[in-house]
């Protein structure tokens, strides 16, 4: 059983230039999620994306992030021209939506490892 | 003010200690509450959720919610050092409404 994986797991980039990190859900989950976790604090929601569509987005995706998920499957999440507050861990979570609402049924999110990205 | 918070510690322990950790939250719309277990450069590890208000019990652990209050408890019985982490909150507003609200979570060291 395979669970939620995230690459890299960590980057250190220079101010001013693009990273892209990948994340590959449990097989089967229709949901993915994007959050952000600085040190000492709790995870902040980016964006989520069921199947192919990116349903939401949180106002701290600026401009400069980008995330897709072209197939319903992987995600990516792109950070162009970055800058030192970018520095966190980026975490990806996945969820199974079901088609038919079940009884007693709760989107639970499973989370990845992690990227952990540093700006310098 | 954030929709979430939690007292960050950290908590320190002795070894067989009954632990409590709690939330406070400010949206009533939330109906579904969890708690996440961190280890150190590990991303969440979900515990336990609950719906609505009342108790549930898994093993050492017992989440409690009390909506009228806006007040939510993780207890853990007989701690051991291994449950030494970081246990976040977390919470939204409806079974598929998608993302999570997370408290900053507190740091939690049993030592035997």
């Amino acid at each position: 059983d395979t669970g939620v994986s995230q690459d890299p797991r960590h980057k250190i980039t220079k101010r001013g230039q693009n990273v892209t990190f990948r994340c590959d859900p449990i097989s089967e989950h229709n949901r993915l999620y994007w959050y952000r976790q600085t040190l000492g604090q709790g995870p902040e929601f980016l964006t989520y994306f069921q199947n192919e569509a990116q349903l939401e987005k949180s106002r701290l995706l600026s401009d400069r992030f980008s995330a897709e998920r072209p197939k319903g499957s992987f995600s990516t999440l792109e950070i162009q021209r970055t800058e030192q507050g970018d520095s966190a861990m980026y975490l990806c979570a996945s969820s199974l939506d079901p088609t038919l609402p079940l009884a007693g049924y709760t989107d639970t999110q499973y989370f990845g490892p992690g990227t952990r990205l540093t700006v310098l | 003010q954030k929709e979430v918070e939690q007292d960050p510690g950290p908590l320190s322990v002795p070894e067989g200690a009954i632990v409590s950790l709690n939330c406070t939250y400010s949206n009533s719309a939330f109906q579904y509450f969890m708690w996440y277990r961190q280890y150190s450069r590990k991303g969440p590890e979900l515990l336990m959720y609950t719906y609505s208000s009342g108790n549930k019990e898994d093993g050492r652990f017992t989440a409690q919610v009390d909506k009228s209050s806006k007040y939510i408890s993780l207890f853990i019985r007989d701690s051991q050092p291994s449950d030494s982490a970081t246990y976040l909150c977390a919470m939204n507003r409806g079974s598929t409404l998608g993302r999570l609200y997370f408290g900053r979570g507190t740091q939690l060291t049993v030592w035997p």
